[in-house]
């Protein structure tokens, strides 16, 4: 096992460009989670999952923002018509438990929109 | 509103000495409380937790402190080795919520 894997590493596009991350979580996790990290700043909640289940949804993620878990497994985070503000570390993190269990996070999706 | 906060963005500390690390919480429902560790170019990796049924919690060189009167946690590392060096995030939830709520981070130093 190799741990949260994140691609592709960094993204680099210009404003109004559709964006997707991808996110495989530890295999045995049925909790995965994303969050957006900016410069300065913690990682703050965008969603999660439990298994195929997208059971919460922060007030951050606007309507241009959607994440699939189609098979409870791998999951991905599309970002439409791309904004400059929408630049940000995009992290992902799974765990086979509730988060009073410890989160395994990826190294995360670098994303620049100019 | 930032219920975490970690007023101290940076330490820095001498080998050997202790670091201590300290946070904030505003939300009284927080019953769960973390340390992560960030180095650069990597995601954030658990250092250790903390109930809010206890007051001290510890694992090897760290230990964690929970005053919940004054709604402050610190984590303590001694003696403090230069591979410490990292941005540490200190996190909370409440029993209600599957989410984590993350304070802004303290970049701690340790110079030899």
């Amino acid at each position: 096992d190799t741990g949260v894997s994140q691609d592709p590493r960094h993204k680099i596009t210009k404003r109004g460009q559709n964006v997707t991350f991808r996110c495989d979580p530890i295999s045995e996790h049925n909790r995965l989670y994303w969050y957006r990290q900016t410069l300065g700043q913690g990682p703050e909640f965008l969603t999660y999952f439990q298994n195929e289940a997208q059971l919460e949804k922060s007030r951050l993620l606007s309507d241009r923002f959607s994440a699939e878990r189609p098979k409870g497994s791998f999951s991905t985070l599309e970002i439409q018509r791309t904004e400059q503000g929408d630049s940000a570390m995009y992290l992902c993190a799974s765990s086979e438990g509730p988060s009073n269990e410890k989160l395994f996070f990826g190294s995360g999706t670098q994303l620049s929109v100019l | 509103d930032q219920q975490v906060k970690q007023n101290s963005p940076s330490l820095s500390v001498q080998e050997g000495r202790i670091s201590i690390l300290n946070c904030d919480y505003t939300n009284s429902m927080f019953d769960y409380f973390l340390w992560y560790k960030k180095y650069p170019a990597e995601g954030p990796t658990f250092l250790i937790s903390i109930s809010s049924i206890k007051d001290k919690n510890e694992d090897g060189r760290f230990t964690v402190f929970l005053n919940k009167s004054a709604k402050h946690l610190s984590l303590h590392i001694v003696p403090s080795q230069p591979g410490d060096s990292a941005v540490y995030f200190c996190a909370a939830s409440a029993g209600n919520t599957d989410k984590l709520i993350f304070g802004t981070g303290t970049r701690l130093q340790v110079f030899p």
